[in-house]
């Protein structure tokens, strides 16, 4: 049973660049959560896609945008790169609606640095 | 605004040992709170949870204790195993807040053999 996956593992951009980072959800989840984890910070919550849609968003602008693919895979998205983006970027799987007490499977991240 | 503070970076123990983690809050309307544990190139991965009905819960070897007056919520571990060093993550969410996790900063754990 595999479980979240995502893509590239690290990645280099430069500022005003564009990235998309990719994520493929645990087996038989639905429900795809993305959170931006800075260096020695906790994740933050960007966003939640379920049924290909946006259903919660944090406080990020709209630089940063998602999308999410009948097979339930997701993918982030983030314009005009500021150097404050570098950081771990965290991909989460989970059943929708489900309770608040599920838990959140995380892929291993993506390394993002921007120069 | 940290709503939820993991107030020690690190914590050293020796093996065998109790290992005791804290956590504070500022948030009054949190009502559940999660402890995840992270190895480096991993992803965090669950380890225990305690709704604010409750101000004890225990899973083996971990126990996390929830304080509501203090808002503060801790986890032991006991007796440490050198597995157990990694980086733990208090995390909290709230039903008006559609149970968006908020995350402390983290603790890394090492123990000492």
């Amino acid at each position: 049973d595999a479980g979240v996956t995502q893509s590239p593992t690290h990645l280099i951009k430069t500022r005003g660049q564009q990235v998309t980072l990719r994520c493929s959800p645990k087996s038989g989840h639905d429900t795809v959560s993305w959170y931006q984890q800075a260096l020695g910070q906790g994740p933050q919550f960007i966003f939640q896609y379920y049924e290909e849609e946006e259903r919660q968003r944090g406080n990020f602008p709209d630089r940063f945008s998602g999308h999410q693919f009948p097979n339930y895979s997701s993918e982030l998205n983030v314009n005009a790169l500021l150097l404050g983006d570098s950081a771990l970027y965290l991909c989460a799987s989970s059943f929708f609606p489900g309770q608040h007490t599920d838990t959140q499977y995380f892929g291993p991240g993506t390394r993002l640095t921007v120069l | 605004d940290q709503q939820v503070k993991q107030n020690s970076p690190s914590l050293s123990v020796q093996e065998g040992r109790i290992s005791i983690l804290n956590c504070d809050y500022t948030n009054s309307m949190f009502d559940y709170f999660l402890w995840y544990k992270k190895y480096p190139a991993e992803g965090p991965t669950f380890l225990i949870s305690i709704s604010s009905i409750k101000d004890k819960n225990e899973d083996g070897r971990f126990t996390v204790f929830l304080n509501k007056s203090a808002k503060h919520l801790s986890l032991h571990i006991v007796p440490s195993q050198p597995g157990d060093s990694a980086v733990y993550f208090c995390a909290a969410s709230a039903m008006d807040s559609n149970y968006q996790l908020i995350w402390g900063a983290g603790t890394k754990l090492i123990i000492k053999p």
